[in-house]
């Protein structure tokens, strides 16, 4: 079984260009979820999908950040522009069911300048 | 709001060793998850054990067992006999037992070097 995939693992963009990362769940999985953590801080969770219908995003910054969830398969997060602050590692996560254990990916590591 | 504290940043330990890390959580909850993950460096997050707040008995995955202790809210982890393939970032983790997002609550991670 193919794991939790990201791209691209590593991103160098200037502020106020766009980004857009993307995650493969693994398959079968209804619900996929995006993290972040910032430099040193814990890990924060940004939104939650189950299918392609968004459960959860509470935890997204602000309206620079656009999450999608095509045919409830792989999941996009545009950052649109991006700020300095955005830097930090993005992980996704998904499982079978709610309430289980999630399993993430290697994260994309996103570095505004 | 639900709060996970892990208060030691980085900690070391000796090859065939045991060592604790320790992780506090805060909630008002009754019914909830609470979980170790490891990332050792440059690989992905996996999970190395879970804990249902309703079950008294520790949880164990071979090497790893768990301390909860509901009533203090602590929830360390022990690895006995460490291994060099232990060294690893060490996340714990809560869950909310309720229907709705089952998002995970992290603490700021403790860093473990297994030192041979």
């Amino acid at each position: 079984e193919a794991g939790v995939t990201q791209f691209p693992s590593h991103s160098v963009i200037e502020k106020g260009q766009t980004v857009t990362l993307r995650c493969d769940p693994i398959s079968g999985h209804d619900n996929l979820y995006w993290y972040r953590r910032v430099m040193g801080k814990e890990i924060k969770f940004l939104l939650h999908f189950v299918k392609e219908s968004k459960q959860d995003e509470s935890g997204m910054p602000n309206n620079r950040f656009l999450a999608e969830r095509t045919g409830g398969t792989y999941s996009t997060l545009k950052v649109q522009p991006a700020e300095l602050e955005d830097s930090g590692v993005y992980f996704c996560a998904s499982s079978r069911f709610r309430g289980y254990e999630q399993y993430f990916g290697p994260g994309t590591r996103l570095t505004v300048t | 709001a639900q709060t996970v504290t892990q208060s030691q940043p980085e900690m070391s330990v000796q090859e065939a060793e045991t060592v604790t890390l320790s992780c506090t959580y805060d909630t008002s909850e009754s019914n909830y998850y609470l979980f170790w993950y490891k990332q050792p460096p440059s690989r992905q997050m996996i999970l190395v054990i879970r804990q249902e707040a309703y079950k008294q008995q520790n949880a164990t995955e071979n090497r790893f067992s768990v301390n909860f202790q509901k009533a203090a809210k602590s929830f360390s982890l022990k690895i006995s006999d460490s291994q060099l393939g232990d060294t690893a970032m060490y996340f714990c983790a809560f869950m909310r037992g309720v229907s709705g997002t089952y998002k995970y609550i992290f603490g700021t991670g403790t860093r473990l070097k297994v030192l041979a």
